[in-house]
């Protein structure tokens, strides 16, 4: 049973766009929620997190949006950049239950075309 | 860089023999993970630990153990490895000491099964 699901499995946008990628999840013992970026041949690298307590967090280009009464979140990414293009994970954890453990979603790829 | 190396980084063994796979972390995290990337799956947890010699299983545990003797260190073992446990490897670490949730990844190591 997949508790974090990504349902677009990838996405193009032109440079300088908008990238808008999307996630959802069904366990409410989540209250944390993180998204990676990874490269091929690397590990994931954080990116943005978000706690339950709000609905918005920014951090520069990239701002993750929570709706917990939809159970989803969303990454945008403002402008996009070629150098953006690279597979998006959505992470989830309790934090109540100590916050040890992330369950991920399949991930997203986002091209991002010239 | 959250000062993680893996080791190997690539490897090709027959079905059958054992295989460990290394994680060394130069920080001093308290909490370390193994995890498993395949497509369509995302990256789904095998083990974790909260200290020396302190492990827990995650989703995937079947066929591995791991150990964690020093904290620097935490190791994976494919007792017997299959064909289904070809895979790319990551190992990761948290801090644990705050309200940080987030984990850092290392580079990965590929191993395949033949």
């Amino acid at each position: 049973d997949q508790q974090v699901k990504q349902n677009s499995p990838s996405l193009s946008v032109q440079e300088g766009r908008i990238s808008i990628l999307n996630c959802d999840y069904t366990n409410s013992m989540f209250d944390y929620f993180l998204w990676y970026k990874k490269y091929p041949a690397e590990g994931p690298t954080f990116l943005i997190s978000i706690s339950s307590i709000k609905d918005k967090n920014e951090d520069g280009r990239f701002t993750v949006f929570l709706n917990k009464s939809a159970k989803h979140l969303s990454l945008h990414i403002v402008p996009s950049q070629p150098g953006d293009s690279a597979v998006y994970f959505c992470a989830a954890s309790g934090v109540t239950g100590g916050g040890n453990k992330l369950t991920f979603g399949t991930g997203t790829q986002l091209k991002v075309e010239l | 860089d959250a000062g993680i190396t893996q080791s190997p980084r690539h490897k090709v063994t027959e079905t059958g023999t054992p295989v460990t796979l290394r994680c060394h972390q130069t920080e001093n995290h308290r909490y370390m993970y193994w995890y498993r990337q395949d497509p369509g799956h995302g990256l789904r947890l095998i083990h974790y630990s909260y200290g020396v010699k302190d492990t827990d299983k995650g989703e995937v545990s079947d066929g591995y153990s791991v150990s964690r003797s020093k904290t620097e260190d935490f190791l994976l073992t494919l007792e017997s490895a299959t064909s289904s446990q070809t895979s790319v490897y990551f190992c990761a670490i948290r801090d644990g000491t705050g309200l940080d949730y987030e984990q850092y990844f290392g580079p990965g190591t590929r191993l395949t099964v033949t």
